[in-house]
């Protein structure tokens, strides 16, 4: 079955450290997303790709990076620089036709605690 | 940037109706509606584009008025499985050079439909 694959589900971090969050896809779609989720502020977009090997920042991206290498793999690590992170992070794809973003397809997220 | 979602919270009786607005300070391109449920990732309902309204899912409908840069979400006779956070996701158009789109969302409206 298609769809986008997040891991690990769960993960704790010791503040200082950096962690990658893992986000696949198998849909074929050449967009990709990062988002952050918050109680209350709804979803916040971190970093976004529409082809390989090119992304843009969303309107949170400082203490984040990503990389896009293959068109099925966005993995987002967060950095020690990145002062809150214990968040639910989402991962999504999409179609994109001319300037119309299609349909973004979900990952089950990633929930990120910092001790 | 983010779009304003109102009301930020609804509880229904299942069979009422009930009506979720999204607004935006900026021209959209635009309009993507999503539903979450607790402890799950959000699920697609819509999209609207300019001057267009689809009916996308179940009794749900959607309008979208681009001079006002408003979209409004109609839920008509109310399921209990209707119940979870409803999110509009407003797509802006960069600017010509880049042609990159991206996707930003409100802040979500929680709807609850009690028997």
């Amino acid at each position: 079955d298609g769809g986008i694959t997040q891991s690990p589900k769960y993960l704790f971090r010791k503040e200082g450290q950096n962690v990658t969050l893992s986000c696949e896809q198998n849909l074929n779609h050449d967009a990709m997303y990062w988002y952050r989720q918050d109680p209350g502020q709804g979803l916040r977009l971190i970093y976004y790709s529409q082809i390989v090997n090119d992304f843009q920042k969303g309107d949170i991206a400082e203490g984040y990076s990503v990389s896009r290498e293959k068109k099925e793999s966005f993995p987002l690590t967060v950095t020690s620089a990145q002062k809150n992170p214990t968040a639910f992070y989402l991962c999504a794809s999409s179609t994109v036709a001319g300037l119309q973003i299609g349909e973004l397809f979900f990952g089950e997220g990633s929930r990120l605690t910092v001790l | 940037q983010q779009p304003v979602q109102s009301p930020q919270a609804v509880i229904l009786r299942e069979g009422e109706d009930a009506v979720i607005n999204c607004s935006s300070s900026k021209a959209l391109y635009s309009v993507h509606w999503y539903r979450q449920k607790h402890g799950e990732a959000p699920v697609f309902l819509m999209i609207l584009l300019k001057g267009g309204e689809q009916k996308g899912h179940e009794k749900i409908s959607a309008s979208f008025n681009e001079k006002k840069q408003q979209s409004s979400l109609y839920l008509t006779a109310s399921q209990l499985s209707y119940s979870g956070t409803y999110f509009c996701g407003t797509e802006y158009l960069l600017g010509l050079n880049t042609g990159f789109q991206k996707l930003v969302f409100g802040t979500g409206t929680r709807l609850l439909v009690s028997p």
